[in-house]
């Protein structure tokens, strides 16, 4: 599985966007991209996904850059419910549906 | 969507004894998943569970230790057996979405192994 890197930790502050990146240098053409989050004490829930486009959910935005080696989740207007643990993971089209989680990003909401 | 329920939800057990989990879904589906989420860490898939067949464990986890049974296509169990301080964690159940390219992960079982 192509692996995944995400800053070990952000921070920010309640009403303001939020941009969480995630470097995936080593996609394959048929990898779709993957956000959960988990927030605490909870299972992880799914956040959006996309392959080349970006895309719009009614939780987030995923903008995926050009060569797809990168990628990033905007949280538009921050609140504290979405402090949490922010997962990116790519997934092979055709292929297993197990996840593979890495570390995710540990967002810190600030009131 | 899909709903997931587990029993427990939490649990503190004592050492060399076995704990078994339930995870229920309010929907048929094809395959389960159990992962375990060890303290302060990221998930880690444990086996994948089909209807009528045996899981399929990912490499580091054995059928002994962790036995899994899925009897229908809306419930499974993971065994924990044997228990060690070393198996204190958090353990999930997830399952893929019928029409969407999703998971849905129930809300876990906290496990402390004295």
């Amino acid at each position: 599985d192509a692996k995944t890197t995400q800053p070990n930790s952000m921070e920010s502050n309640e009403e303001e966007p939020v941009h969480l990146p995630c470097n995936h240098s080593t996609i394959s053409g048929t990898d779709y991209i993957h956000w959960y989050r988990q927030l605490p004490s909870q299972g992880p829930e799914y956040v959006i996904h996309g392959l080349t486009s970006n895309v719009n959910n009614r939780m987030a935005s995923l903008a995926i850059a050009e060569d797809r080696k990168s990628s990033t989740l905007i949280l538009h207007r921050a609140t504290l419910r979405d402090a949490a643990v922010y997962y990116c993971i790519l997934k092979r089209l055709g292929g297993s549906e197990k996840l593979v989680f890495g570390k995710g990003t540990k967002l810190t909401v600030n009131p | 969507s899909a709903v997931i329920s587990q029993k427990p939800s939490r649990d503190i057990c004592q050492r060399g004894t076995s704990l078994t989990i339930q995870c229920q879904v309010d929907s048929q589906v094809t395959m389960m998943f159990w992962y375990r989420q060890q303290p302060g860490q990221s998930l880690t898939l444990i086996a994948t569970a089909n209807q009528g067949s045996e899981a399929t464990y990912e490499s580091g986890f054995v059928i002994d230790k962790f036995p899994i049974s899925r009897p229908n296509l809306t419930f499974s169990t993971l065994t924990v057996s044997n228990m060690s301080p070393e198996d204190s964690s958090i353990y999930l159940c997830s399952v893929g979405g019928l029409l969407t390219d999703t998971q849905y992960f129930g809300p876990g079982t906290r496990l402390t192994v004295l």
